[in-house]
């Protein structure tokens, strides 16, 4: 099966800052790569699917590359409500895992 | 309202049995491929398993394969997960969700309920 790899597990910037996350799969998924969202104490909140499609509603300055086995979650400008996990999965095919997760704080 | 509400969690001992239900509302259940994933307190997200929309088809992660079961009752809005020979390490808060795309299976979730905790404990 498919691993999926995030880096790094955790990382603090500055209000402002541009944050880079990254999703390495085990095997190349074109595409098929989501990222989520998950606030403390709240259910995950879908960001991005197929690599860099936004979803309804999320703020611009989230956005998504990649393709293959290589992904990346950036943040233009990190805000304090920014403050979270957030998670990529794989969908190209069953099982679905995620990655580990990326804690990301305010420095 | 579009909402999915997961119940029937609590504590079991190590080896014993419980079902999860997840009850939906507000859309075409039997449209939706729907899922099951889970978290541990404290650590990330685990994808559990999905069942196609009409019941046809079931994947399961390693974790869980032969001793979860998935299913559904597309006239009851209802979705279970069958927990059989619990261990400590399914201790964790469960999520139904729900696949973006109709009918197709393996889509990311863009609607997930609240959770219900598993605790396995002796």
């Amino acid at each position: 099966d498919i691993q999926m790899t995030q880096s790094p597990s955790s990382l603090s910037a500055s209000v402002g800052d541009r944050v880079t996350i990254t999703c390495r799969a085990s095997e190349g998924i074109s595409n098929y790569l989501a990222w989520y969202q998950q606030k403390p104490g709240k259910v995950p909140k879908l960001l991005i699917y197929a690599a860099s499609t936004l979803q309804s509603g999320v703020p611009s300055r989230f956005s998504g590359s990649g393709s293959g086995t290589d992904f990346t979650l950036t943040i233009s400008s990190l805000q304090p409500e920014d403050v979270a996990t957030y998670y990529c999965q794989k969908y190209s095919s069953a099982p679905l895992p995620f990655g580990g997760g990326t804690k990301v704080e305010i420095k | 309202q579009v909402q999915l509400v997961e119940s029937g969690g609590g504590v079991v001992r190590p080896g014993r049995s419980l079902r999860l239900s997840c009850a939906a509302s507000g859309f075409t259940f039997s449209s939706f491929a729907i899922h099951w994933v889970r978290q541990a307190p404290g650590k990330g997200l685990e994808w559990v398993a999905v069942i196609w929309y009409d019941g046809s088809y079931k994947y399961y992660a390693d974790s869980v394969k032969g001793r979860f079961t998935i299913s559904r009752d597309n006239s009851k809005n209802t979705l279970y997960l069958q927990m059989n020979s619990l261990r400590a390490e399914d201790t964790a808060v469960y999520y139904c969700a729900r696949g973006i795309t109709m009918i197709v299976a393996v889509t990311p979730f863009d609607l997930w309920g609240r959770g219900t905790l598993v605790t396995v404990s002796s």
